[in-house]
C-alpha cells in the first residue's frame, strides 16, 4: 500500500497570505489528523477529521481550518499567515485494527512551510 | 490533560550496543495508549511500537521493546543491537482511550549511533 502523501513538500509564503496543504491518507484509512511541529512548541495536535467531520480539535486559533473529502483526502488551510506559523505540518491517517486492536497513526513526510 | 516527559535531549550509543530512551507520562485517564515514533532528518514520523495501558506484557517489535512500568508511569524504549540507521529523533507519545488520533508528544530524544 502507498503511504500517506502530502503536497506540497515545501512552501514559502509571506505574512498575511493564506495557504492550503493537502494530505492523501493510506487507502482504507478514514481518519486524518494534522500536527504542527516547531522547534519552540514541539509537536502539537491541530485537528482530526473522520468521515468528512471534524472529530477532535486542538488549541489553535480559528485561522487554522481543515476539511475532509468523501475520498478521505484532507486539506488544511491557514489564513492570514504569521511568522510563527513557520513549521513542519504533518498529516497522519489511521484505521482501526492496529496493534492491540487500537488505532495506529501513520504519518506522511510533512510540508515545510516558511513564512517570510 | 495528558503530559509526556522525555528528559534526555540527546543520547549517544555505539553500534551493536543496546540503548534505553526514557519516557514518563502523566494522565488521569484510566485507559490510554503509549506510542514511540522515530523521526529521521527527512521529517517523516515512523511508528515503532505501541503499548496499551491494560496490556499485561511489555510490547516488542523486532529490535524495539517497551519497558512499561505502570505504577511509575514510565514507558521506556529499548533498542537492541543499535545500527547507524537508528540515528534520529525519537518521540514518546500517548493518547486517550479508544483513539490514536489525538497524540500528545514529548519533546523527543536525539539518538546518535557511533561506530
Amino acid at each position: 500500500k502507498a503511504g500517506v502523501t502530502q503536497t506540497p513538500r515545501y512552501l514559502i509564503k509571506t505574512r498575511g497570505q493564506q495557504v492550503t496543504l493537502s494530505c492523501s491518507p493510506i487507502s482504507g484509512h478514514r481518519s486524518v489528523s494534522w500536527y504542527q511541529q516547531t522547534p519552540g512548541q514541539g509537536l502539537q495536535f491541530l485537528f482530526e477529521y473522520f468521515s468528512e467531520t471534524q472529530r477532535n480539535k486542538g488549541n489553535f486559533p480559528g485561522r487554522f481550518s481543515g476539511r475532509q473529502f468523501s475520498n478521505s483526502r484532507s486539506e488544511m488551510n491557514v489564513s492570514t499567515l504569521e511568522l510563527g506559523d513557520s513549521a513542519l505540518y504533518l498529516c497522519a491517517s489511521s484505521f482501526l485494527g492496529g496493534p492491540g486492536g487500537r488505532e495506529t497513526q501513520y504519518f506522511g513526510p510533512g510540508t515545510r512551510l516558511l513564512v517570510l | 490533560a495528558q503530559k509526556i516527559t522525555q528528559t534526555q535531549p540527546g543520547m549517544f550509543v555505539q553500534e551493536k550496543e543496546a540503548v534505553t530512551l526514557d519516557c514518563t507520562y502523566d494522565t488521569s485517564d484510566p485507559s490510554y495508549g503509549l506510542f514511540w515514533y522515530k523521526q529521521p532528518s527527512s521529517g517523516e514520523m515512523i511508528f515503532l511500537i505501541y503499548q496499551g495501558s491494560y496490556d499485561q506484557q511489555n510490547a516488542t517489535e523486532g529490535r524495539y521493546s517497551l519497558n512499561f512500568q505502570k505504577a511509575r508511569k514510565s514507558a521506556n524504549l529499548v533498542i537492541s543491537a543499535s545500527q547507524l540507521g537508528d540515528s534520529a529523533m525519537y518521540f514518546c507519545a500517548m493518547t486517550p482511550a479508544g483513539t490514536a488520533s489525538k497524540l500528545t508528544f514529548g519533546t523527543g530524544t536525539r539518538l546518535q549511533v557511533t561506530l
